[in-house]
């Protein structure tokens, strides 16, 4: 099944500024997926980021907060901009583990952002 | 709109009991049912995936079940160990084939 090398691991950021995660995939895939995880809480899906198309943002999520770039079949950045302390979260990136959504999903190691 | 709870929410045992994690959803059209693993501030990994005509899938010490018509799901682990110590997430693919709905996790702590 497909890895994902998701990086930083975590950074500590002052209010206001932008950080930027990155997802390496080891294999094309057509739809990459970004996930926040808000301090004890489930996952909530961000985005679907499609290579050669604007990212599908879900309800309660905007391009200028949460831009997404998709520049080829193996690799997406998720930039959380003007961070306030409550985008403190871990950010996950995802992808079908063998092209298919019918056999899974795998998912990088996350991004432990804390907001100060 | 799908909507998946797990009970409970936390739970504590001593070493080598066999124990049971439940996973409900409310829209039963799923395309399958995959369950997490995930330890603190850290990414998911994969245990298991069960489709949505499976009934259950096993993996080592593992055991999923899936009822798609009631809307439930178990994960039992057999003789738990202090390594088991996580939080366990199912998560549901409905919406057109693409979408992960996650449930709302069990944190399992497993005791010398």
């Amino acid at each position: 099944s497909a890895v994902i090398s998701q990086k930083p691991s975590r950074d500590i950021c002052q209010r206001g500024t932008s950080l930027t995660i990155q997802c390496q995939v080891d294999s094309q895939v057509t739809m990459m997926f970004w996930y926040r995880q808000q301090p004890g809480q489930s996952l909530t899906l961000i985005a679907t980021a499609n290579q050669g198309s604007e990212a599908t943002y879900e309800s309660g999520f905007v391009i200028d907060k949460f831009p997404i770039s998709r520049p080829n079949l193996t690799f997406s950045t998720l930039t959380v901009s003007n961070m306030s302390p409550e985008d403190s979260s871990i950010y996950l990136c995802s992808v079908p583990r063998t092209g298919s959504a019918n056999y899974g999903y795998t998912f990088g190691s996350g991004t432990r952002l804390t907001v100060v | 709109k799908q909507e998946v709870t797990q009970i409970p929410a936390a739970l504590s045992v001593p070493e080598g009991e066999n124990l049971v994690l439940n996973c409900s959803f409310t829209d039963s059209a799923i395309y399958n049912l995959q369950w997490f693993r995930q330890d603190p501030g850290k990414g998911l990994t994969s245990l298991l995936l069960i489709q949505s005509s499976q009934r259950e899938q096993t993996s080592g010490r593992l055991n999923a079940s899936l009822d798609k018509s009631s809307g439930r799901s178990t994960l039992y682990i057999a003789a738990s160990q202090p390594g088991d110590s996580a939080t366990y997430l199912c998560a549901v693919l409905t919406g057109g084939g693409n979408k992960l709905t996650f449930g709302t996790g069990t944190q399992l702590k497993v005791e010398l």
